[in-house]
C-alpha cells in the first residue's frame, strides 16, 4: 500500500486566490481526517469523515474553509479565499473502524499564502 | 488551558543517552494513549499506543501512563542520531463517534554524536 498520498506536497498562492488540497486514504479505511499545524498551535483537527460522511466539522476555522469527500477514495480541502494566516502544513490521515490505534499521516501540503 | 500540555523543547542528549519525554492531560475520559513521531517535513508516524494505565516496551522505547495523575512518558533507552525528530503524545476518549485525537504541540529532540 503506497500509504495516504496528499498532493501537491508545496503549494503558493497569493492573497484572496483559491486553494485546493487533495488525499487519497488508506484503501479500507473508514475514517479520513484533516489537520493543520503550525508552529504556534500544534496539530488541529479541522474535520472528520466516517464512511465519506463529515462527522465533526467544529475545527474549521471559517466558511473559507470546506471540505469534500465524493466516494471512499479521494477528500479535497478547500480555502476560498485564501488568506495569510492560512499559512501552515495541512495532513490528512486515515484510520480504520474508528479505533484508537491511531492514523496513518500524508506526508502534508506545506501551504504559502502571500 | 490546552486538554494536552508538552513541553516544546529543544531537548539536546548525547548519543546512548536515556531520554524522557512527557505530557500532561486534563480530560480523565482519554484511555488511549499514542507517542508519534515526526521528522523534519513529513508527516508523523505512530511509534507506540497504550489503553488506559501502565506500561509498553516496544525495543528501546517504552510507554508509561498514569491515569491517576494525568501524566504519560515515553522512554527512549541508548538513543540514537537516528532519533532526532519531533515526538507529539496523542490522546482519544473511548467513542462509537470515531477516534478523535488531541495532540500535543511536540517536543522536538536532537541526539548528538
Amino acid at each position: 500500500d503506497a500509504g495516504v498520498i496528499q498532493s501537491p506536497r508545496h503549494e503558493v498562492t497569493e492573497m484572496g486566490q483559491e486553494v485546493t488540497l487533495r488525499c487519497k486514504p488508506i484503501s479500507g479505511h473508514d475514517y479520513l481526517f484533516w489537520y493543520r499545524q503550525t508552529m504556534m498551535r500544534g496539530l488541529e483537527l479541522l474535520i472528520y469523515f466516517n464512511n465519506n460522511v463529515p462527522i465533526d466539522d467544529s475545527g474549521m476555522p471559517e466558511d473559507r474553509f470546506s471540505a469534500k469527500m465524493p466516494n471512499a477514495s479521494f477528500s479535497t480541502l478547500k480555502i476560498q479565499p485564501s488568506e495569510p494566516r492560512d499559512s501552515a502544513v495541512y495532513f490528512c490521515a486515515s484510520s480504520l473502524r474508528g479505533h484508537g490505534y491511531g492514523y496513518t499521516f500524508g506526508s502534508g501540503t506545506r501551504l504559502t499564502v502571500v | 488551558q490546552k486538554e494536552v500540555e508538552q513541553d516544546p523543547g529543544p531537548l539536546s542528549v548525547p548519543e546512548g543517552a536515556i531520554v524522557s519525554l512527557n505530557c500532561t492531560y486534563s480530560n480523565s475520559a482519554f484511555q488511549y494513549f499514542m507517542w508519534y513521531r515526526q521528522y523534519s517535513r513529513k508527516g508523523p508516524e505512530l511509534l507506540m499506543y497504550t489503553y488506559s494505565s501502565g506500561n509498553k516496551e516496544d525495543g528501546r522505547f517504552t510507554a508509561q501512563v498514569d491515569k491517576s495523575s494525568k501524566y504519560i512518558s515515553l522512554f527512549i533507552r541508548d538513543s540514537q542520531p537516528s532519533d532526532s525528530a519531533t515526538y507529539l503524545c496523542a490522546m482519544s476518549t473511548v467513542t462509537g463517534g470515531g477516534n478523535k485525537l488531541t495532540f500535543g504541540t511536540g517536543t522536538q529532540l536532537k541526539v548528538e554524536l
